[in-house]
């Protein structure tokens, strides 16, 4: 059963109209990420929240947005999407003791802007 | 800086040969993560394994192995009889430990896309 599940897998959004992606996990992690990764280059990281708390990437663009309402589910908005925001976003998860530990990728979500 | 670079773009081989991709990187902590994913067409990122800087004994699973050699910062991962099932983007990644509570950042390199043919 997937752990981490990503909603919707495919997103078409025009030229600045906003887009939501959601993350849904059943493993009760504290950790949840977003990671941009654009064709043929590695996941980037986005931001992450440990528990409520927000990590923003120093690069991380303010026309990214991030919610975590509860510890299940985690938000991604784009407010003003861009061409150059076409990607694969993925949501991941990690247990949060302390130590690095092994991150659980969901599927992702194509975003393509038209 | 950290930073983790994974010189071969592409390889590809005929079904039951072994290929070894190459993971080189570069970090100033002395407590550290190194981690395999294997990335499938399907896209989610499929957790292979985790080494840690003080374990450098090298790893096998299956047809899979992992050579880890803090002298020359590197960390190879090597199918033994390939498989068209072993097809996909696979990342090497490093993460620092960070004792604060929060966790450390993946730093990925940019992926070995493997090919393997019939």
């Amino acid at each position: 059963d997937a752990m981490v599940i990503q909603n919707p897998r495919y997103q078409v959004t025009q030229f600045g109209k906003p887009v939501t992606l959601s993350c849904s996990q059943t493993l009760n992690h504290n950790v949840m990420y977003w990671y941009q990764q654009k064709s043929s280059q590695a996941p980037k990281l986005l931001f992450h929240y440990y528990d409520k708390d927000f990590n923003n990437e120093a690069d991380t663009p303010d026309n990214f947005q991030s919610r975590r309402p509860n510890t299940s589910f985690c938000f991604l908005d784009i407010r003003s999407p861009g061409l150059g925001d076409a990607a694969m976003y993925l949501c991941a998860t990690s247990s949060g003791t302390g130590v690095t530990g092994e991150l659980f990728f969901g599927e992702g979500s194509r975003l393509t802007v038209l | 800086a950290q930073k983790v670079t994974q010189a071969q773009t592409e390889i590809s081989v005929v079904e039951k040969e072994d290929v070894t991709l190459d993971c080189v990187y570069e970090t100033r902590d002395t407590t550290y993560y190194l981690f395999w994913y294997k990335q499938p067409p399907s896209g989610e990122l499929v957790f292979l394994i985790r080494r840690n800087s003080f374990d450098e004994q090298n790893e096998i699973s299956g047809r899979y192995s992992w050579n880890f050699q803090k002298s020359t910062s590197s960390f190879n991962f090597t199918i033994t009889a390939s498989q068209v099932v072993d097809s996909a983007v696979y990342f090497c990644a490093l993460s620092e430990v960070n004792y604060g509570g929060s966790q450390g950042n993946l730093i990925f390199g940019k992926g070995t896309k493997l090919s393997v043919k019939p």
